[in-house]
């Protein structure tokens, strides 16, 4: 079951927070979130697992909500460098397969 | 390499012809993914390696598709009869964590963009 990502696109002006959400219609074992720039390999962020909260990585954040079946991911004071689509991949509880939303377009501008 | 490398970058091809697409994972990593990723959707699980085990191949979409890893390395993902439907990017993965699901960092290639005309 594909994750649903809400917004699809957003623009923010450099120094903007900006938060993305990642939901799920089943219990979640585990969020992965990726970044990729155009035309690069996604990179990897950050992994989420079932029972823990969150998890930051410089100015990049995420929330683990077990209950609402749900992660969030939280930039603050966004640089140029954070321009890119945002993935979250989930894994659902008793599945075995890294399920990827379709994304979120994040660009952000001087 | 320091990374995962894939080849071709770029193939056009018609429809009804073969292809083949290499990735050439992390040294060391003996974990190794296929994901497919069409234009506005999400990257698609294809297939998992792991080691010398047999394959979960789950994630293929049709016969026409087939993978192969030889000596736990290299992986050549093979169409066959090429549909427009194939037209997509196709990304490799590998990661020193194995397992299915993934619970390690994936480190992707920069992918192999097919289209079938």
């Amino acid at each position: 079951q594909q994750p649903v990502q809400s917004p699809q696109a957003v623009i923010l002006r450099e120094g903007e927070d900006a938060v993305i959400n990642c939901s799920s219609s089943k219990a979640l074992y585990s969020v992965h979130w990726y970044r990729q720039k155009h035309g690069e390999a996604p990179v990897f962020l950050m992994i989420l697992l079932k029972g823990g909260e969150q998890k930051g990585h410089d100015k990049i954040s995420a929330s683990f909500n077990e209950k609402k079946q749900q992660s969030s991911l939280y930039l603050t004071a966004s640089q140029l460098s954070y321009s890119g689509t945002y993935f979250c991949g989930t894994v659902t509880g008793g599945g075995n397969k890294l399920t990827f939303g379709t994304g979120t377009q994040l660009k952000v501008e001087l | 390499g320091a990374g995962v490398s894939q080849s071709p970058s770029n193939k056009v091809t018609e429809k009804g012809k073969d292809v083949e697409l290499r990735c050439d994972p992390i040294s060391g990593h003996t974990a190794l993914y296929w994901y497919r990723q069409s234009l506005g959707q999400g990257l698609e699980f294809l297939i998992y390696f792991q080691g010398n085990s047999a394959p979960d191949k789950s994630g293929l979409p049709s016969d026409r598709f087939s993978a192969e890893r030889t000596g736990g390395s290299v992986s050549t993902l093979t169409i066959q009869r090429t549909q427009q439907e194939d037209s997509a990017v196709y990304l490799c993965a590998s990661s020193l964590v194995a397992g299915l699901p993934p619970t390690g960092e994936l480190f992707f290639g920069e992918g192999s963009r097919l289209t079938v005309l």
